[in-house]
């Protein structure tokens, strides 16, 4: 089984422009989790849904960011305008929310913003 | 109330020595309790779990230890190889059914292991 399938794996902006990071979680899991990992910060939960609504958001930076999840196997994480302090690897990970709290994480994004 | 902490910050073992790392919490609403290991350039992984209603589990060479009434909980490594050298992040999480699955994740361990 394919795992935690998130594009670009690397992605080099410049300052101001939109970001897009893409996210296909597990088939059949029904919870999907962005973070943000830094050196600074460590790993942030961003937002997270469950059956493709979103449930918590409070990670989220600023109203720069947002995160869609239009259905249950695609969801995006858009920064707009980027910012060079938006430089860090994103993460997605989905889990099945039945019983065991495991998430599985993607290979991650990492983006820089000059 | 929310937040895990974890030490050491860093941690370096010779090779077949023993790694601890520790982790201690607040909320006592959490009830379950993982750790996850990152290697460089990958996402986190599950390594083992553990819920409150035991004091230790054993996978291997990795065992976590559970204090309930200390709030606290460590990750042993036993013979510690080189291959274990890698980030290892200790989590908790209340399960809640309208919560779904959040962790709250520790600041991370990067352990060293030395041939």
């Amino acid at each position: 089984d394919a795992g935690v399938i998130q594009s670009p794996r690397h992605e080099v902006t410049e300052m101001g422009q939109e970001v897009t990071l893409r996210c296909k979680p597990i088939s059949g899991h029904n919870s999907l989790f962005w973070y943000r990992q830094t050196m600074m910060r460590g790993l942030e939960l961003l937002i997270y849904f469950n059956n493709n609504v979103p449930i918590d958001d409070s990670g989220m930076p600023e109203d720069r960011f947002s995160a869609k999840m239009p259905n249950a196997s695609f969801s995006t994480l858009k920064i707009q305008p980027s910012e060079p302090r938006d430089s860090a690897v994103y993460f997605c990970a989905s889990s099945y929310h039945q019983g065991t709290y495991e998430q599985y994480f993607g290979p991650g994004t990492r983006l820089t913003v000059t | 109330q929310q937040q895990v902490k974890q030490s050491p910050q860093s941690l370096i073992v010779q090779k077949g020595g023993i790694s601890i790392i520790n982790c201690a919490y607040e909320n006592t609403a959490f009830d379950y309790f993982p750790w996850y290991q990152q290697f460089p350039g990958k996402g986190p992984a599950l390594l083992i779990a553990i819920r409150p209603d035991v004091s230790e589990k054993k996978e291997g060479r990795f065992t976590i230890s559970f204090n309930k009434s200390a709030k606290q909980f460590s990750l042993h490594i036993m013979d510690s190889q080189p291959g274990d050298s890698a980030t290892y992040f200790c989590a908790a999480s209340t399960g809640r059914e309208t919560s779904g699955s959040r962790l709250t994740f520790g600041e991370g361990t990067q352990l060293t292991v030395n041939p």
